[in-house]
């Protein structure tokens, strides 16, 4: 069956490193986005991508980066991880622009910087 | 960025209870407008898509209605379970852009 996987599930990583979260999916979406979830502000658009080597900026997206270099991987940047991007970060897909077609959300990442 | 609405930001019911809960959005350029429902330590699960004014869904115990020429959808639960208790999102979007999703209403059905 057809999925969206994120991983780690899990991460705990210090003020300034560099962390990466993956995304991976097997519906052969073109749309691809990065929510987090933050109390009181439901899910707020990081990134996204129509497809291979488009991006854009979301709603948040200071402090975080994303490149696609195929159609199922939409990776996650943080440059130099701060404390206010603890959060918990969901990855979407979907068929197809400027449709009705639903997003699919993986599991979620835990992200706590200390 | 469109701002949307929902309440009330949670609710507490008995099993048996019928609720409902609102989300509010500009009426302006609207597309289409999904429902999601969320559950604790789940990824969101779509409802409903709903494009039409005077649009009404169903599946199951739980149905939608949707007003685009005033901007707002409510959603309903007849007969609510404790299986029901998740948070419940609208996303509305104008055409060719990307969804926005409220807050949420956070539902807890006591058994």
């Amino acid at each position: 069956d057809a999925e969206i996987t994120q991983s780690p599930r899990h991460k705990i990583t210090e003020t300034g490193r560099q962390v990466t979260l993956a995304c991976h999916q097997t519906w052969n979406h073109n749309n691809m986005f990065w929510y987090r979830q933050d109390l009181g502000h439901g899910l707020r658009l990081i990134h996204y991508s129509y497809g291979v080597h488009d991006t854009n900026k979301g709603e948040v997206s200071d402090g975080y980066s994303v490149s696609r270099s195929n159609t199922e991987d939409l990776p996650l940047t943080l440059e130099s991880a701060a404390s206010s991007q603890t959060s918990v970060y969901f990855c979407a897909s979907s068929e197809s622009r400027g449709s009705y077609n639903e997003q699919f959300f993986g599991p979620g990442t835990r992200l706590t910087v200390l | 960025i469109l701002n949307v609405e929902q309440s009330p930001q949670s609710l507490h019911v008995q099993e048996g209870d019928s609720t409902n809960f609102t989300c509010s959005f500009p009426s302006s350029n609207f597309y289409a407008l999904h429902w999601y429902r969320w559950e604790t330590a789940k990824s969101p699960e779509a409802l409903f898509v709903m494009t039409l004014n005077g649009d009404e869904k169903k599946k199951g115990r739980i149905s939608a209605t949707l007003n685009t020429k005033e901007g707002y959808s409510y959603l309903y639960i007849k007969g609510s379970q404790p299986e029901d208790s998740a948070t419940y999102l609208c996303a509305p979007h104008n055409y060719g852009q990307n969804f926005v999703f409220g807050p949420g209403t956070r539902l807890s059905v006591l058994p």
